[in-house]
């Protein structure tokens, strides 16, 4: 089905340690974000991206990073966890601007930093 | 700066009723209007959109409406439902920042039998 996979699901880290949180869409979508949604902080955007090779900061990108080598991937790495960074991170992907597009999202990956 | 707030924060509604969810947005230059529902633990369903140059989007039970002019968008729900009970989400697409959305903190309804 065509849609935003978003894995793993669920992973707990211990703090220091790294690791990528992986998303891939099949729409040939050019947009493509990360959000963290957090108790009482709602949805913040970390990093997004509007097509291969280019990649800008959001709202909440320390301790993040990305890249875009192709269109179809867009990995969130995080270089040294630290507790501040358990969430739920959701990846989510559009066409490029335009008023009938919207967007969609994966179904999320549950982090926790211990 | 865009930003998006919903009133009520949380509603708590018997069942049968229609009932109305708000959105309100501070750059009226706008794309677009997006309406998420999200369950317990689960991702982002989107529900309806609602494109700049539209006053409203229909789906089933829902009807969605937008007033660019007054910053403003409403999410009707009719004859509510138990199943009808989760966190909705409104997301705005503004001109000046065309490759990201900006939500509001949401909704969460309760729908009681």
């Amino acid at each position: 089905n065509a849609g935003v996979t978003q894995t793993p699901k669920f992973q707990v880290l211990k703090t220091g340690q790294s690791m990528t949180l992986q998303c891939a869409q099949d729409m040939n979508h050019e947009y493509m974000s990360w959000y963290r949604q957090d108790p009482g902080m709602g949805l913040r955007l970390i990093h997004y991206s509007v097509g291969a090779g280019i990649t800008d900061q959001g709202e909440v990108p320390n301790g993040y990073n990305v890249s875009r080598s192709t269109t179809e991937d867009f990995p969130l790495r995080l270089l040294s966890a630290a507790p501040s960074q358990t969430s739920v991170y959701f990846c989510a992907s559009s066409y490029s601007a335009g008023a009938n597009y919207g967007y969609t999202f994966g179904s999320g990956t549950r982090l926790t930093v211990v | 700066k865009q930003e998006v707030t919903q009133i009520p924060a949380a509603l708590s509604v018997p069942e049968g009723e229609n009932l109305v969810l708000n959105c309100s947005f501070t750059d009226s230059a706008i794309y677009n209007l997006q309406w998420f529902r999200q369950d317990p633990g689960k991702g982002l369903t989107s529900l309806l959109l609602i494109q700049s140059s539209q006053r409203e989007q229909t789906s089933g039970r829902l009807n969605a409406s937008l007033d660019k002019s007054s910053g403003r968008s409403t999410l009707y729900i009719a004859a509510s439902q138990p199943g009808d009970s989760a966190t909705y989400l409104c997301a705005v697409r503004t001109y000046s920042s065309a490759s990201k959305i900006i939500f509001g903190s949401g909704t969460r309804l309760s729908i009681r039998p």
